[in-house]
């Protein structure tokens, strides 16, 4: 899998939004990025994907840049609860399966 | 519905010592993988299977590493015998498929420190 670029952490007051970044300038046509966060001593749990458009979902929204090699997690209203660590992954569709290769994540820390 | 389950969800063994995980996915989900964690870092795959095979083992130590999935339900992650290295915590994640669309769900993992 091609490799993303994020900030090692990133600071945000409490019901402000907060945009975290990732670079992934190496991305291929048939990168797919997604995002997973990972809360204190829990399991990675899943947030939001996209190809090329920008998506919303309950949690977050996605905005991919026009050129696709840089996107953004956007939180409209963090929460202490959204203190955790925050990986950009790009994975390839192909019949080799559904890999997820982790980076070293954004840690997001929520002040109130 | 219930969630991937793990255990034991801490374990602490002395090296060479031998340890197994087990983890129960989600009812229904084809794709069950293992990774390992080491403290500061994100997960690493170890091993994906659909069903009872294996997709890839391709960063699976096998020389001290071995898995398995009894009737393509639940698996067991093996370690025998263990290095101090491999301390780490060990998610199990699985996914109805392994197409592209479906997100991977986690287990709480098991933390495993070698001494």
């Amino acid at each position: 899998d091609a490799k993303t670029t994020q900030p090692n952490s990133m600071e945000s007051n409490e019901e402000e939004p907060v945009h975290l970044p990732c670079n992934h300038s190496t991305i291929s046509g048939t990168d797919y990025i997604h995002w997973y966060r990972q809360l204190p001593s829990q399991g990675p749990e899943y947030v939001i994907h996209g190809l090329t458009s920008n998506v919303n979902n309950r949690m977050a929204s996605l905005a991919i840049a026009e050129d696709r090699k840089s996107s953004t997690l956007i939180l409209h209203r963090a929460t202490l609860r959204d203190a955790a660590v925050y990986y950009c992954i790009l994975r390839r569709y192909n019949n080799a399966g559904n890999m997820l290769t982790f980076g070293g994540g954004t840690r997001l820390m929520v002040k109130p | 519905e219930a969630g991937v389950a793990q255990s034991p969800r801490y374990k602490i063994i002395e090296k060479r010592q031998s340890v197994a995980f087990w983890c129960n996915p989600i009812s229904g989900h084809a794709t069950l993988y293992w990774y390992q964690q080491i403290l500061g870092q994100g997960p690493k795959l170890l091993i994906q299977f659909q069903n009872n095979g294996v997709v890839d083992d391709s960063q699976l130590p096998k020389d001290r590493f071995s898995a398995e999935r009894l009737k393509g339900v639940d698996s067991t992650l093996k370690i025998q015998p263990a290095k101090l290295e491999d301390s780490a915590v060990y998610l199990c994640a699985s996914s109805p498929t392994w197409r592209e669309g479906y997100e991977q769900y986690f287990g709480p993992g098991t933390r495993l420190t070698v001494t």
